[in-house]
């Protein structure tokens, strides 16, 4: 099984509609992160968190808003989706106890609003 | 503002060529990240470095903190190696952003 699970894998919705996008982990690790991605743009930090109680912004988290319900799960969500968000969502974890702070993606949800 | 600059965006070499790829960076970083995106969209983590030289099998990364500027090679270079390679920071502030990929194609 994957150590990085998100579901769903594939979404198409409606321009207004309320999207939660999950992330489970079964890694053991502490801190969690949701990035886009936009052809020509790259990878972009949505929001982060180091633990179950730290939840952070990142570079573009207008529009999104998270919820770290226990340490091995971060859920994004969209309140009112927009056509400009569609793109395709990575979540990804490390351990901060780890020397490295290597971070192990999830497989990409890939979400069109229509 | 792009706070990370990766060059060349394309790359195409014949296999067996040696490859290097760079990364510049704005002050205030703490950690570069490495990462692999195949094909398929999967995204792996290859290295994260703060000084010096990590190498793994045929990939090395090397960073200069005081000109701001890593490199990852590869040696040897083969048809499978075929990705985008990303290169991402940690800057104060606690941000993290990403360079826009260097996507390699390797030639049988």
């Amino acid at each position: 099984d994957a150590d990085v699970t998100q579901t769903p894998r594939n979404r198409i919705t409606k321009t207004g509609k309320r999207i939660m996008l999950e992330c489970s982990q079964t890694k053991g690790h502490d801190r969690m992160y949701w990035y886009r991605q936009d052809p020509g743009l790259g990878l972009r930090l949505i929001y982060y968190s180091f633990d179950v109680k730290d939840i952070n912004k990142g570079e573009i988290s207008d529009g999104y808003s998270v919820s770290r319900q226990a340490q091995a799960k971060f859920s994004l969500s969209l309140e009112s989706a927009i056509p400009n968000q569609t793109a395709l969502y990575f979540c990804a974890t490390s351990d901060s106890a780890g020397r490295t702070d290597t971070q192990y993606f999830g497989p990409g949800t890939r979400l069109t609003v229509l | 503002k792009n706070e990370v600059e990766q060059s060349p965006q394309n790359l195409t070499a014949q296999e067996g060529e040696f490859i290097t790829i760079n990364c510049s960076y704005s002050v205030g970083i703490s950690a570069l990240h490495w990462l692999q995106q195949h094909p398929g969209g999967g995204i792996v983590s290859l290295f994260m470095l703060s000084s010096g030289k990590k190498k793994h099998g045929r990939l090395i990364a090397t960073i200069n903190i005081q000109e701001k500027h890593s490199s990852l090679h590869i040696t040897a270079s083969h048809p499978r190696d075929s990705a985008v390679y990303i290169c991402a920071g940690w800057f104060t502030g606690n941000q993290f952003y990403f360079g826009t990929g260097t996507s390699l194609t390797v030639i049988p």
